[in-house]
């Protein structure tokens, strides 16, 4: 089967820097995606990693180690704002790549 | 900037009753997505639909639910007889590909389906 595990909370104070991790149980799939969301809000697409290593996009890093069956998302300089729900999430090989399969999410608490 | 849209925003409906929820999916997408969240919980996989037809669906997606993309710009989520746990956030969502950069999923505001 396929899995994927987050911590369920996380907090940290603004300005910080804050790493939500992702291990995941799956046979092979096409790459690691991370999605924000809101309360009451729809998912909203922050990053992918198809390969390993690290991908940047301004203050929000993902790292993907395949060997590990690992990844994560790094959020510096936090803010406020930054309060939300994060979910990693994977298309597995073995359904063509059409299904996207999300972990439970990780609910982040930013502090002043 | 383009985005995916839903209605209605929240539906109330009877058990057993029909309900139809509608998406206008990124015109220039090729596939499109139905999800669901119950309240608190994750988002799960109903159905992905590209060239006119059903290409994946989760056990969710059982025979209680049809899609269908009448025209070029609709794109409709049909529950036949609701039951009480079909209660839940719907959303569309539509990507240009499914590889590399074009894997990434928009996502509608959703819509809040209310059995009683």
């Amino acid at each position: 089967g396929q899995s994927l595990e987050q911590p369920s909370e996380v907090t940290a104070v603004e300005g910080a820097i804050v790493q939500i991790n992702c291990t995941y149980q799956t046979s092979g799939f096409y790459g690691l995606s991370w999605y924000q969301q809101h309360d009451g809000g729809a998912p909203t697409f922050l990053s992918y990693n198809a390969l390993d290593g690290l991908e940047e996009t301004g203050r929000f890093s993902s790292f993907l180690s395949r060997s590990d069956s690992y990844g994560y998302l790094l959020l510096q300089e936090l803010q406020m704002k930054d309060s939300a729900s994060y979910f990693c999430a994977v298309r597995p090989h073995n359904t063509g790549g059409f299904k996207t399969i999300f972990g439970a999410g990780t609910r982040l608490f930013v502090k002043a | 900037e383009p985005e995916v849209t839903q209605t209605p925003s929240h539906q109330v409906t009877q058990m057993g009753q029909e309900v139809i929820l509608r998406c206008v999916p990124i015109s220039n997408h090729l596939y499109f997505y139905w999800y669901r969240q119950i309240l608190g919980q994750k988002v799960e996989f109903l159905v992905s639909f590209y060239n006119n037809e059903i290409s994946e669906k989760s056990e969710i997606f059982d025979d209680q639910f049809s899609v269908e993309r009448p025209d070029g710009s609709n794109f409709t989520l049909k529950i036949r007889s609701t039951k009480l746990e079909d209660s839940a956030m719907y959303f569309c969502a539509s990507s240009r590909g499914t590889s590399g950069r074009y894997n990434e999923q928009f996502f509608g505001p959703g819509t809040r389906l209310t059995v009683l």
